[in-house]
């Protein structure tokens, strides 16, 4: 079955700092993988999504991340956050089938003025 | 905004109640996810309705039950409820069946059970 692993649940950084959230996925064989955030008090939203295609995805608030088979990684990063940026992201992969989508554990992103 | 409509937005019972959280989902979407999001086991796929039937079951207790309407609307029961059930529900929707699909996410319902 389909397992994502965020490593790391908390990542502090300061505002116009670099970041990258990342993302491990258990399975390479047709996936496809999503980010998702949720601002306080919300539900999630999607961030960006690779399906096929181009290896790098993009969002429209600065956000990208790359697509990696062979380490089976979807690690999402930023050049430059912002206050607006904090938030909990999340990623999650999915498979063709009935298999649901999962999701990891989420990474609570804070960022410091 | 995601047009993903969850209500009540918060309550609050005992341990061995029954209650029912509600879902209606983005106008023209047919599948109505559920989810559990809870700090230690993070957010778990409940069930998947697509059109008023069964999709999809993940982590789903026994004590739990769903349902999609006609109206596409959705219900998550959850009965003889205990104290680990204390959790933020969330309803998605999508437009189509596959894993492929975006969800959008209500703004979730927390319960808590004392």
């Amino acid at each position: 079955a389909q397992s994502v692993t965020q490593l790391d649940s908390q990542v502090p950084v300061f505002e116009e700092a670099p970041v990258e959230l990342r993302c491990n996925y258990s399975s390479s064989v047709s996936v496809y993988l999503f980010w998702y955030v949720q601002y306080p008090n919300q539900g999630l939203q999607l961030l960006l999504k690779y399906l096929s295609g181009s290896t790098l995805v993009e969002s429209i608030n600065g956000f990208e991340a790359e697509f990696n088979k062979s380490q089976t990684s979807f690690h999402l990063r930023k050049p430059s956050v912002h206050i607006s940026d904090t938030a909990e992201y999340f990623c999650a992969a999915g498979s063709t089938g009935n298999t649901p989508l999962v999701f990891g554990k989420g990474t609570r992103l804070s960022v410091i003025a | 905004d995601s047009g993903v409509t969850q209500t009540p937005k918060h309550l609050i019972t005992a341990t061995g109640q029954r209650v029912t959280l509600r879902c209606s989902p983005r106008s023209g979407d047919l599948s109505v996810y559920w989810y559990q999001q809870s700090l230690d086991q993070g957010l778990q796929f409940l069930i998947q309705y697509y059109n008023g039937e069964e999709r999809a079951k993940g982590n789903i207790l026994e004590r739990f039950s769903a349902q999609q309407f006609p109206d596409l609307h959705s219900e998550l029961n959850l009965s003889s409820l205990e104290l680990g059930d204390s959790a933020l529900y969330f309803c998605a929707s999508s437009v189509g069946r596959g894993r492929i699909d975006t969800q959008y996410f209500g703004p979730g319902t927390r319960l808590t059970v004392l």
